[in-house]
């Protein structure tokens, strides 16, 4: 199975400052032949499921903020939110669909600081 | 709109079986795979199992696997989860999700989730 472990386990930002998750992967999630990174991040708020931001690595899903970007490649990938509003405090989870089981990262709180 | 809801969970002694379901509007189910993935209390995601559009192909975590059984009946817009030999382990919230990939390919990745149905496996 491809372990996907986050760094940090919890974050405290300033409102308005960057907010940086990482995301490594235990194994290459890039299918080279199609040139696409299996990655996708997901924001999940209190009592809340979660939702999808990013897939592909860096394709961002419709609908979601442009502060919010994804970054990376083969097994180390990054989640950026440029300038954190107070409403993007939640866990963020990375996750890999290279093959079954797809597998979650043990997520990331972000707090305000 | 659309929208994934959840139904069944419950408490459940120790080796008991357990059937959730998933009924799904507002787009037309045999053109996505669907998922079920768990969340035990205060702890992260975890992928349980795939179904594709006519249930030709399942695929499971090894941690359910000869457990847990998913199915789908497109004409009723429903998913379902028979779960056997439950344990503490299956304690968790269950959500039913939709695969991003329209049609005959699928992707993984997930974006539609409904708001998840709780299982408790205690005696």
């Amino acid at each position: 199975d491809i372990v996907m472990t986050q760094s940090p386990d919890s974050l405290a930002v300033s409102l308005g400052e960057r907010a940086t998750i990482n995301c490594k992967s235990s194994q290459s999630v890039l299918y080279s032949s199609k040139n696409k990174n299996y990655l996708a991040w997901y924001q999940q708020k209190s009592g809340q499921p979660p939702k999808l931001l990013i897939f592909w690595a860096s394709t961002r899903e419709s609908g979601v903020p442009d502060r919010f970007s994804g970054s990376g490649s083969g097994t180390d990938f990054t989640l950026t939110i440029s300038s954190l509003q107070a409403e993007d405090v939640a866990v963020y989870y990375c996750q890999q669909y290279y093959f079954t089981p797809y597998t979650f990262g043990q997520g990331t709180k972000l707090e305000i600081k | 709109e659309v929208q994934l809801v959840e139904s069944g969970g419950v408490v459940v002694q120790p080796g008991g079986s357990l059937r959730l379901s998933c009924a799904a509007s507002g787009f037309t189910l045999d053109d996505y795979t669907m998922h079920w993935v768990r969340q035990p209390p205060g702890k992260s995601l975890e992928w349980v199992s795939l179904i594709t559009r006519y249930g030709s192909s399942t695929y499971y975590a090894d941690s359910v696997k000869g457990r847990f059984i998913i199915s789908r009946d497109n004409s009723k817009n429903s998913l379902h989860l028979q779960m056997n030999s439950l344990t503490t382990e299956d304690t968790a919230l269950y959500y039913c999700a939709r695969d991003a990939g329209f049609g005959s390919s699928w992707y993984g990745y997930m974006d539609v989730w409904g708001k998840g149905t709780t299982v408790s496996v205690s005696s």
